[in-house]
């Protein structure tokens, strides 16, 4: 039972890149969750999902897209990189009200 | 909506002196509350969590935490830190009853000195 896992751990992108981090859960959680930490500003939403199929737009979902196409699977792809999107972002998952987190996925973009 | 006030945005501490982590709330709605713990270049885990009943709730390695509705605060305690407590703790909330959202405060980083 792995939990919650991410990929990749590291990045680095130049201004303008794209790319997608994966998100996996082997709980059968229906909800899952992006977030970004950033220092001072604690964890912001970027988006969510309440089931297979399903996203909505949390508090900072600017400038960034996600796809829920199987259940245990929650991907957040990065169009066109800026370096405001220097953070390091973290994958949730949970049944009810507790969230299980990732390690998370450190970006940086220059 | 809800949101999270955590009064302390770092907190040092001697090693196995009291320590105090506050957290305030503002909403509408019942609330369920939280505490998670983010250890270095780590995810966060699940510290406690209030759902219901008694108002005192505590974890499994000696924090505990106390619901008072009238402060709408639920701050955090540990009688005795160790070296192995320095961590960030960011308290969260949720509405009950509805969609399992959470809205987190800013964090507190936990700085326990030997």
């Amino acid at each position: 039972n792995a939990g919650v896992t991410q990929t990749p751990k590291f990045r680095v992108l130049k201004t303008g890149q794209s790319m997608t981090l994966l998100c996996a859960q082997d709980m059968n959680h229906e909800y899952m969750y992006w977030y970004r930490q950033d220092p001072g500003m604690g964890l912001r939403l970027i988006h969510y999902s309440v089931g297979e199929g399903t996203t909505a737009k949390g508090e900072v979902p600017d400038g960034y897209n996600v796809s829920r196409l199987k259940k245990q699977n929650f991907l957040l792809g990065l169009e066109s990189a800026a370096p405001s999107q220097t953070s390091v972002y973290f994958c949730a998952s949970g049944m009810g009200e507790t969230q299980y987190f990732g390690p998370g996925t450190r970006l940086l973009v220059l | 909506a809800q949101s999270v006030t955590q009064l302390d945005s770092q907190v040092p501490v001697f090693e196995e002196a009291p320590v105090e982590l506050r957290c305030n709330y503002s909403s509408s709605v019942s609330v369920y509350l939280f505490w998670y713990v983010q250890y270095p270049n780590q995810g966060l885990q699940l510290l406690l969590k209030y759902l219901s009943g008694s108002t005192l709730v505590e974890s499994i390695n000696g924090f505990e935490a106390e619901f008072n509705k009238s402060q709408t605060s639920f701050h955090l305690r540990k009688p005795s830190v160790h070296i192995s407590d320095t961590a960030e703790y960011f308290c969260a909330v949720i509405r009950s009853g509805g969609s399992y959202i959470p809205t987190f405060g800013r964090g507190t980083s936990l700085i326990v000195h030997p």
